[in-house]
């Protein structure tokens, strides 16, 4: 099993519409997620944090299963702006900042 | 602004020559730092941590004599690209953490470098 597994891509999905990616880590003693953006030939780029069970930030929410080690994105009304690909990444635990990375999900909003 | 500044951000090379990528960490201390490298359609994969004052440490599969990794400072990671060919091209992206314990780490990212060997 993959230590940080994403769901395959990529979604195309129309603006305004609502669109969920999942997550899954095999370590159970990871203590914290991350949700990275990267655009296109660009770095990552911070978009939410999860320590506790979820985080919401206005079109975005981040929801963190422990139980069955998986943790989602939800985006709401997306916009033409939010086309890009999503990186679950999870810390290696007490490794000092190292990221293991999902493989990325694209997303594509049309108008 | 940046936090951790990346140079150059794109380099195009020929063949058995070697490219240096520099990772600078530019208002906190980093004694870790980590490079990643991305090929198309694909995520980030972790080639090495640098740790400063001490040898880098390689993931399997990675060659630790064609990835030469030099921290000589607190806020400055090199990357040399030795004898480049044509499968080595790829972004090479470099991150350093800014760490505040367990749960308040985070990583900055450099801009990254898009290498062309030709």
């Amino acid at each position: 099993r993959k230590e940080v597994e994403q769901d395959p891509g990529p979604f195309n999905v129309p603006e305004g519409a609502t669109v969920a990616f999942n997550c899954t880590y095999s370590n159970s003693a990871s203590q914290s997620f991350f949700w990275y953006r990267q655009d296109c030939r660009k770095e990552p780029k911070l978009l939410m944090s999860v320590y506790s069970s979820g985080n919401e930030d206005g079109r975005f929410t981040a929801q963190l299963n422990r139980a069955s080690q998986y943790i989602s994105l939800l985006i709401r009304d997306s916009k033409l702006s939010d086309s890009a690909t999503y990186l679950c990444v999870v810390p290696s635990y007490n490794q000092g900042g190292k990221l293991i990375f999902g493989q990325g999900t694209e997303l594509s909003v049309k108008p | 602004g940046a936090v951790v500044s990346q140079h150059p951000s794109w380099v195009i090379c020929k063949s058995g020559t070697s490219v240096k990528i520099e990772c600078r960490s530019l208002d906190f201390q980093a004694t870790t730092m980590f490079w990643y490298r991305q090929f198309p359609k694909q995520s980030l994969m972790l080639m090495a941590t640098s740790n400063e004052g001490s040898k880098a440490t390689y993931e399997q599969g990675v060659e630790k004599d064609k990835f030469l990794i030099n921290h000589a400072s607190l806020t400055l990671s090199t990357l040399t690209v030795t004898s480049a060919h044509p499968e080595d091209s790829s972004f090479y992206i470099c991150s350093a953490p800014r760490l505040g314990g367990q749960l308040n780490t985070e990583a900055f990212f450099g801009q990254g470098t898009r290498l062309t060997v030709v």
